[in-house]
């Protein structure tokens, strides 16, 4: 039971360069979303998906592409890599938006040069 | 939404019971207390949630109050591998807010021999 998996691990950006961050889960959680983490900030929500076809922004959404196409896989684009979105982004999945628990992946550290 | 107010520290003898508080005084009636832990470079890990009963799984149990204004999160055999930061939050059951997570500073929870 794989859960959440996330690819790649650790990524080094030059500023504007272009990248996608890989998601994919085998729960059948029709509920997905990113994050990112810095320090002293918490988790800050980017994009979310309540199902294929659908998605919507979240706190911090700038810089960020999201597409949904299947249940399984919600990948994270970057469109022009700023220094600033040097982070640690996570991506959950959750059964439904209502009393179930969120389930994260291990995270991917991105450093932007 | 609620606040979370947590030790920023503890330590813990390995076997014996760890015992984590938390105040959420601004609770409100559709929020639930959900606690995770994040090991350093991991992903956020689900633990155990509950609205207004005592709760138990195979990780933890889950005391809150009467009033709902705090909680306690017990690790019944503290070991070695339980080291981590331990986050206490409320989370909204809202169509709109099932992915927004406030995250606060958490307590970091050291197991020692």
């Amino acid at each position: 039971n794989a859960g959440v998996t996330q690819t790649p691990k650790f990524q080094v950006l030059k500023t504007g360069q272009s990248m996608t961050l890989q998601c994919a889960q085998d729960m059948n959680h029709e509920y997905m979303s990113w994050y990112r983490q810095d320090p002293g900030m918490g988790l800050r929500l980017i994009h979310y998906s309540v199902g294929a076809g659908i998605t919507d922004q979240g706190e911090v959404p700038n810089g960020y592409n999201v597409s949904r196409s299947t249940t399984e896989d919600f990948p994270l684009r970057l469109l022009s890599a700023a220094p600033s979105q040097t982070s640690v982004y996570f991506c959950a999945s959750t059964k439904n938006g209502f009393n179930s628990p969120l389930h994260f992946g291990n995270g991917t550290r991105l450093t932007v040069t | 939404d609620a606040k979370t107010t947590q030790p920023p520290s503890m330590d813990c003898a390995e076997g014996r019971a760890a015992n984590l508080p938390c105040n959420h005084s601004t609770i409100s009636g559709n929020e639930y207390v959900y606690w995770y832990r994040q090991i350093h470079s991991q992903g956020p890990q689900y633990i155990i949630h509950g609205l207004k009963n005592n709760e138990t799984n195979e990780m933890a149990s889950l005391i809150i109050t009467e009033d709902r204004k705090s909680s306690t999160l017990i690790l019944p055999h503290a070991t070695l591998r339980d080291t981590a930061v331990y986050y206490c939050i409320v989370r909204p059951m809202t169509t709109d807010s099932w992915g927004k997570l406030q995250f606060g500073a958490g307590t970091q929870v050291v197991v020692t021999p």
